[in-house]
């Protein structure tokens, strides 16, 4: 079970704005580790989405952004489109963790 | 273009092993920590295992912890991992991922910015 908590799944008609919330306590998040943000069309690999809490990569459609706040973070999808459907991770650290990595639960845009 | 070409996978009975390769290219691969991420069917993203640019560090998730290895060959830009009394459990698959690192005063840690397209792992009778 993962330390950082997302809802299994979130939906909007295309144009809507969708968030996901990524939820995690004083040992991951609320101690300032940063968040980052993952899409994993069906069938392919995950790819980055945002790093560092809010910048997105080069190609990244600025429809697409981050934030966080005390002990969650949260990402944004404006605009809405057919290709968004997928799943989306957060990933973070963990001070309980000595060095590894963590990824939220996940969750599944429906497009409408 | 960085890319990185897992390969390795396959069906391999309980208690068995395997070892899983990651060639990387279009990138200087001694600059860069490795990660290992897994994601069994069906379910989500899985941490598995990290090693340092040079080696020196290496991390496992708990579950793994005594049976997998990962390590790195620098001069032929490549990254492994040895799997051994391999479980149900640990049917999924695998992908290799470049960590990038960014620091936040003394505290510094990684964000993956380039994935494999995965190896496949099943462990069955």
């Amino acid at each position: 079970q993962s330390v950082l908590t997302q809802p299994p799944s979130v939906s909007g008609a295309p144009g809507q704005r969708v968030t996901i919330s990524c939820t995690g306590s004083s040992s991951n998040i609320g101690a300032n580790y940063d968040v980052h943000w993952y899409q994993q069309l069906p069938g392919t690999a995950p790819k980055l989405l945002i790093y560092v809490n809010y910048n997105r990569p080069s190609g990244v459609p600025d429809r697409f952004s981050g934030s966080k706040s005390g002990t969650s973070a949260s990402l944004a999808i404006t605009g809405l489109q057919a290709e968004d459907e997928a799943d989306y991770y957060c990933q973070s650290y963990d001070s309980s963790l000595s060095g590894r990595g963590v990824f939220g639960t996940g969750t599944k845009v429906t497009v409408l | 273009e960085v890319q990185l070409v897992e390969s390795g996978g396959g069906l391999v009975q309980p208690g068995g092993s395997l070892r899983l390769s990651c060639a990387a290219s279009g990138f200087t691969f001694s600059n860069y920590w490795m990660t290992w991420v897994r994601q069994a069917p069906g379910k989500g993203l899985e941490w598995v295992a990290n090693i340092k640019e040079d080696g020196s560090e290496k991390y496992y998730v708990d579950s793994v912890k005594g049976r997998f290895t990962v390590s790195r060959d620098n001069a032929k830009n490549s990254l492994y991992l040895q799997m051994n009394s391999l479980r149900a459990e640990d049917t999924a698959v695998y992908y290799c991922a470049r960590g990038t690192l960014y620091c936040r005063g003394a505290t510094c840690h990684h964000y993956f910015d380039y994935w494999g397209e995965g190896s496949l792992v099943t462990v069955s009778s």
